[in-house]
C-alpha cells in the first residue's frame, strides 16, 4: 500500500498567492520527485531530488529533500491560472525495489471561487 | 513529440474481453515501467523492464495481467478476462540508467472502462 502521507489533501488558490505542500513518511527514501497531472493525462514531472538536504527550483517552484530523508516539500510562489491541477510526491524506498516509485495520494490545487 | 507514447489512448470493453495497451518509451531509455491509477489515488506499480527482461511485478499483477518488451523498445500490456474491477488508467513510463532508482517519465496514459 501507499507509504506516503501527502497533505493537504486539497487547497484553493488565489492568483498572485503561494502555495506550500508537503509529502512525509516513516520511511527513509533515496530520491523524492515531483509529479503534476492534469484531468485525463499522464503525471508530468517538475523536480528531482536526488540528495538529502538537497534545494532545486524549476521557475516558481522550489522542492527540498529533507536531512531525515523522510519528507519533502513543494512550494509554488506567485501562482497563476494553469498551476490548477493534482501534484503528487513520488520516491524510491531506501532499500527498495529499483523499479517501484511509491506515489502519494496527491494535493488538488484548485481556483478559489 | 519525443516523449513517452501510449496507444490507445481510451478503451471500453465488456466484461470478459481481452484488452491490449501498447507503450512507446523515449528512444533511448532502456527502463520502462508499467503503473495503474485509480480515481482519487496515486500511481500504483505493476511491472517493470530492463531491455527484454522483465526484472519486477507486483502483487497487483494478476495472472490475467501479461507485459511484454519482445525487442527492448515498445511494450505492451493485456489484460484477459476483463472485469469491472480492472478499470483505471494505465500509466506506461520510461528512464535511462542501469543502477536502478532513476527518474520516471509518464506517458498520457491509457484510460480503461470495463463495463
Amino acid at each position: 500500500g501507499q507509504q506516503l502521507n501527502q497533505s493537504p489533501q486539497s487547497m484553493f488558490i488565489q492568483e498572485g498567492e503561494d502555495v506550500s505542500m508537503n509529502c512525509t513518511s516513516s520511511s527513509i527514501f533515496n530520491t523524492w520527485l515531483w509529479y503534476k497531472q492534469d484531468p485525463g493525462e499522464g503525471p508530468v514531472l517538475l523536480i528531482a531530488l536526488y540528495k538529502a538536504g538537497e534545494l532545486t527550483s524549476n521557475g516558481r517552484l522550489t522542492a527540498q529533500f529533507g536531512i531525515t530523508r523522510k519528507d519533502s516539500f513543494l512550494n509554488i510562489s506567485a501562482s497563476i491560472p494553469s498551476d490548477v491541477g493534482i501534484y503528487f510526491c513520488a520516491g524510491h524506498l531506501y532499500g527498495g525495489s529499483q523499479g517501484n516509485l511509491i506515489f502519494g495520494k496527491g494535493t488538488k490545487l484548485s481556483v478559489k471561487p | 513529440d519525443t516523449g513517452v507514447s501510449q496507444d490507445p489512448r481510451h478503451k471500453i470493453t465488456k466484461r470478459g474481453q481481452n484488452v491490449t495497451f501498447r507503450c512507446d518509451p523515449i528512444s533511448e531509455h532502456n527502463r520502462l515501467y508499467w503503473y495503474r491509477q485509480t480515481l482519487g489515488q496515486g500511481p500504483e506499480f505493476l511491472t517493470y523492464f530492463q531491455n527484454e527482461a522483465q526484472l519486477e511485478k507486483s502483487r497487483l499483477l494478476s495472472d490475467r495481467f501479461s507485459a511484454e518488451r519482445p525487442k527492448g523498445s515498445f511494450s505492451t500490456l493485456e489484460i484477459q478476462r476483463t472485469e469491472q474491477g480492472d478499470s483505471a488508467m494505465y500509466l506506461c513510463a520510461s528512464s535511462l540508467g542501469a543502477c536502478g532508482q532513476e527518474t520516471q517519465y509518464f506517458g498520457p496514459g491509457t484510460r480503461l472502462l470495463v463495463l
